[in-house]
């Protein structure tokens, strides 16, 4: 298997610009998670999802931020409109059903907001 | 709910000496902790994790960690520092099948030759 694929690995945009981050996880994984990481907040758990429902967006900033799990093998992050303090690392895992199952993260995607 | 604290944001040890990262965690159900590491501009990668099978953990590069219920924690333990150890680290819990995966604010290790 490849890993959770995540992309862009890198998006530079303009403040008030849609952006939106994609995310593929393990084949048979059952939960999908989208992570935050900043120097000042560390990572920060955005949202979880549970064969494609979410469970748990208590994580998300605010309502410009929505993430979609239409199937069990993708998953979107959008953000709109952007702003400079949305600029983070944004990684995806997935994490297979069982009990004590690690999460396996993707390489992340840099997002920069100018 | 569950939370873990990483006690230390960083560490620097020398080649060849002990390495000691603390995690404390909270949690209301039996946790399942797990350790993480992160090499520059990549993912997290699992070292190790506890899920009440053995109190004391191996994992991979020859870390071991310790679970220790009445102090609640999870302490990531190597004999002996390498220069490649050099990264940062992440301790995590979950309390129940499903449930979230909580992360500390991470410990960054820097190794001296």
């Amino acid at each position: 298997d490849a890993g959770v694929i995540q992309s862009p690995r890198h998006e530079v945009t303009e403040m008030g610009q849609e952006v939106t981050l994609r995310c593929k996880p393990i084949s048979g994984h059952n939960s999908l998670f989208w992570y935050r990481q900043t120097m000042m907040r560390g990572l920060e758990l955005l949202i979880y999802f549970n064969n494609n429902v979410p469970i748990d967006d208590s994580g998300m900033p605010e309502d410009r931020f929505s993430a979609k799990m239409p199937n069990a093998s993708f998953s979107t992050l959008k953000i709109q409109p952007s702003e400079p303090r949305d600029s983070a690392v944004y990684f995806c895992a997935s994490r297979p059903q069982g009990v004590g199952t690690e999460a396996f993260f993707g390489q992340g995607t840099r997002l920069t907001v100018v | 709910a569950q939370s873990v604290t990483q006690l230390g944001s960083h560490v620097s040890v020398s080649e060849g000496a002990l390495v000691l990262l603390r995690c404390n965690y909270s949690s209301s159900v039996p946790p399942y902790l797990f350790w993480y590491v992160q090499y520059p501009n990549q993912g997290l990668q699992l070292l190790l994790k506890y899920t009440s099978a053995a109190t004391l953990v191996k994992g991979i590069n020859g870390f071991e960690a310790e679970f220790k219920k009445s102090e609640t924690s999870f302490h990531l333990t190597k004999p002996s520092a390498h220069m490649s150890d050099a990264a940062e680290y992440f301790c995590a819990v979950t309390g129940n099948q499903g449930g979230k995966l909580i992360f500390g604010q991470g410990t960054e290790l820097s190794v001296k030759p």
